[in-house]
């Protein structure tokens, strides 16, 4: 039982350029979120799925996709990536009006 | 307006003292409540939550909470800080009807040996 895996743990990319941040949890949760945390900011939601088929959007959504491929699944896109998305992204997951599991993080750098 | 406030930004503490960080909120109706805790280097974990009943929750660690509601507030202390408890703190709010939890800005702890 892995809990809440990320994928990649680090990574750097240049202004523009485009990644996906993967995220899977094996607890069987409805509910999956991504958030970013940033010094003094505390985690701010962007993007979360209630079930599988849905997602809506959180407190800054600007510049994210996700995708909820299925249960397990939901990855957050970076179409053009800009400095001010240089944070620590977190992916969490929950069932249905509980506490939320959070996985490792991935530490994004956009220079 | 800041939904979740923590007062403490940074507290350093010596060994074996006493811990206690605040956490108002600004919902109105029902709540769920949790503090979750941020060691270096790694991600979240849960340390207590509340979501009704005996107001006065004890979590992992010797941590409790106690959540006043005419205060709108889940302050977390412990009675006996150890070099071990030095971490990022969080608290977190879930209005029921919600999904999302909504975050304090953290407290940064130093407990020093």
């Amino acid at each position: 039982n892995a809990g809440v895996t990320q994928t990649p743990k680090f990574q750097v990319l240049k202004t523009g350029q485009s990644m996906t941040l993967q995220c899977a949890q094996d607890m069987n949760h409805n509910s999956m979120y991504w958030y970013r945390q940033d010094p003094g900011m505390g985690l701010r939601l962007i993007y979360y799925s209630a079930s599988e088929g849905t997602t809506d959007k959180g407190e800054v959504p600007n510049g994210y996709n996700v995708s909820r491929l299925n249960k397990r699944e939901f990855s957050l896109r970076l179409e053009s990536a800009a400095p001010s998305q240089t944070s620590v992204y977190f992916c969490a997951s929950s069932p249905q009006g509980y506490e939320q599991y959070f996985g490792p993080g991935t530490r994004l750098t956009v220079t | 307006a800041q939904s979740v406030s923590q007062h403490n930004h940074h507290v350093i503490l010596s060994e074996a003292a006493s811990l206690e960080l605040g956490c108002n909120y600004s919902y109105g109706g029902t709540v769920n409540l949790f503090w979750y805790v941020q060691y270096p280097g790694q991600h979240l974990q849960l340390l207590l939550k509340y979501f009704s009943g005996d107001p006065l929750v004890k979590g992992i660690k010797g941590f409790e909470a106690e959540f006043i509601k005419s205060k709108f507030s889940f302050n977390l202390r412990k009675p006996s800080v150890q070099w071990s408890d030095t971490a990022e703190y969080f608290c977190a709010v879930r209005r029921n009807s919600g999904y999302a939890l909504n975050f304090g800005k953290g407290t940064s702890l130093l407990v020093t040996p």
